[in-house]
């Protein structure tokens, strides 16, 4: 267990509706960075909240939009679903420091599938 | 080009043996590496992490880095069918890490 929790674990949507992801950090943690990874692949970057702020994103449409609160707690929102946004969507939460390397944890996943 | 590649698999070896676990990265200029395990419907947890070029050894596990050559590998001593999982590399860009596609071992009995 790394202490960070996502919900729900699992969920089927129709296409064309929207879902919202929920990930609880480990405590103490400020970033979260969320990650879709696809049946076979491996994990690809969403983006990353840093105090609440989106301070990176990777090859996403807007379409993915997300939430950080103040407790460091956050959401990942996909409107418009589509049958390729089927994935186990990871949540990671770590405590940025500067330092090299901040190991950062990830959470059991929550499983989309889009009908 | 992906930018971190890694054989599919699957890597089968016998209980006992040295399991070896290959990658390649095409951004020259990274300095961070890590090996994850994935087991099946789990999430990704981190085994190893590497930044100097040469051997790092935690237990069981050496990770070997070669940043001429732009090559990462894992070696993992004394399998156990308990290894049997998905192994990713990532390399860390910014603001996140950039997985491979991950390498599938079984250990058999």
């Amino acid at each position: 267990e790394t202490g960070v929790t996502q919900s729900p674990t699992h969920l089927i949507k129709t296409r064309g509706q929207q879902v919202t992801l929920r990930c609880s950090s480990q405590s103490g943690h400020n970033t979260v960075s969320w990650y879709q990874q696809a049946l076979g692949q491996g994990p690809q970057f969403i983006f990353q909240y840093y105090r609440e702020e989106e301070n990176g994103r990777g090859n996403f449409p807007p379409r993915f939009s997300g939430l950080q609160f103040p407790n460091y707690s956050s959401e990942l929102n996909v409107n418009a679903l589509e049958l390729d946004d089927s994935a186990l969507y990871l949540c990671a939460s770590r405590q940025s420091t500067g330092a090299r390397f901040d190991e950062q944890f990830f959470g059991p996943g929550t499983r989309l599938t889009v009908l | 080009q992906k930018e971190v590649e890694q054989n599919s698999g699957p890597l089968s070896v016998p209980e006992g043996a040295i399991a070896s676990l290959n990658c390649t990265y095409s951004d020259r200029g990274s300095q961070s590496f890590f090996w994850y395990r994935q087991y099946s419907g789990k999430s990704p947890e981190l085994i190893m992490f590497i930044y100097s070029n040469g051997d790092k050894e935690d237990g069981r596990f050496t990770a070997q880095l070669n940043k001429a050559s732009q090559y990462v590998s894992l070696l993992i001593r004394d399998s156990q069918p308990s290894d049997s999982a998905t192994y990713l590399c990532a390399v860390k860009g910014f603001q996140k890490l950039v997985f491979g596609t991950g390498t599938r071992l079984l250990v058999s009995p």
